[in-house]
């Protein structure tokens, strides 16, 4: 079962910084936090995960609480092909699963 | 390295009668998903392997859904006999990890299921 909450919907302009806030307070000390964007018609594609320290990759950056207990991606420079559905996962230890919540659907706006 | 490929892509069947889809995993990976997507609400895990081993499948309905991973690679998906609520995409996933690891999912792009 999900264990993070989203906000529904977010719109961000164009060029400018996008900020997808995740809350997973019942998170365990060994569970990964994982970032997923969906576009239309296609199967999700990983962005970016992390435990403890903050991450980036050529495509986003991760910041986790130091209670753990929330996090944010952020799209630096958003642009039109951003737009998607981002899902925020916790990574089951005990068995391998992945659970997706409901996401949260970006619009990116000219 | 080339992704996860589904087939079909698309779908359509009436209710009562029943479909397969299949899925070839990333060469490599031991772990294989599907997942059930209905629309606008986000992926449900059906069934999880590891090699050809079901590790989870508490949320596949057993009375109608069933799959299988065969040696440890190729896996298909059956539904008998369809109901219009299994209207969905199937999604496949496949990982390199075991539990304990921490590589990511990677997805095919699924099939489109539309029973009438």
């Amino acid at each position: 079962d999900a264990k993070t909450t989203q906000p529904p919907s977010m719109d961000c302009a164009e060029g400018r910084a996008a900020n997808l806030p995740c809350n997973h307070s019942t998170i365990s000390g060994n569970e990964y936090v994982y970032w997923y964007r969906q576009i239309h018609s296609q199967g999700p594609q990983y962005i970016i995960h992390g435990l403890k320290n903050n991450e980036t990759n050529e495509m986003a950056s991760l910041i986790i609480t130091e209670d753990r207990k929330s996090s944010t991606l952020i799209l630096p420079h958003a642009t039109l092909r951003d737009t998607a559905v981002y899902y925020c996962i916790v990574r089951s230890w005990t068995g391998n699963q992945f659970y997706f919540g409901t996401g949260t659907s970006l619009t990116v706006i000219p | 390295e080339a992704g996860v490929a589904q087939s079909p892509r698309y779908k359509i069947i009436e209710k009562r009668q029943s479909v397969a889809f299949w899925c070839n995993p990333i060469s490599g990976h031991a772990t294989l998903y599907w997942y059930q997507q209905i629309l606008g609400q986000g992926p449900k895990l059906l069934i999880q392997f590891q090699n050809n081993g079901v590790v989870d499948d508490s949320q596949l309905p057993k009375d109608r859904f069933s799959a299988e991973r065969l040696k440890g690679v190729d896996s298909t998906l059956k539904i008998q006999p369809a109901k219009l609520e299994d209207s969905a995409v199937y999604l496949c996933a496949s990982s390199s990890s075991d539990r304990g690891s921490d590589s990511p999912l990677h997805f095919g792009n699924g099939t489109r299921l539309t029973v009438t």
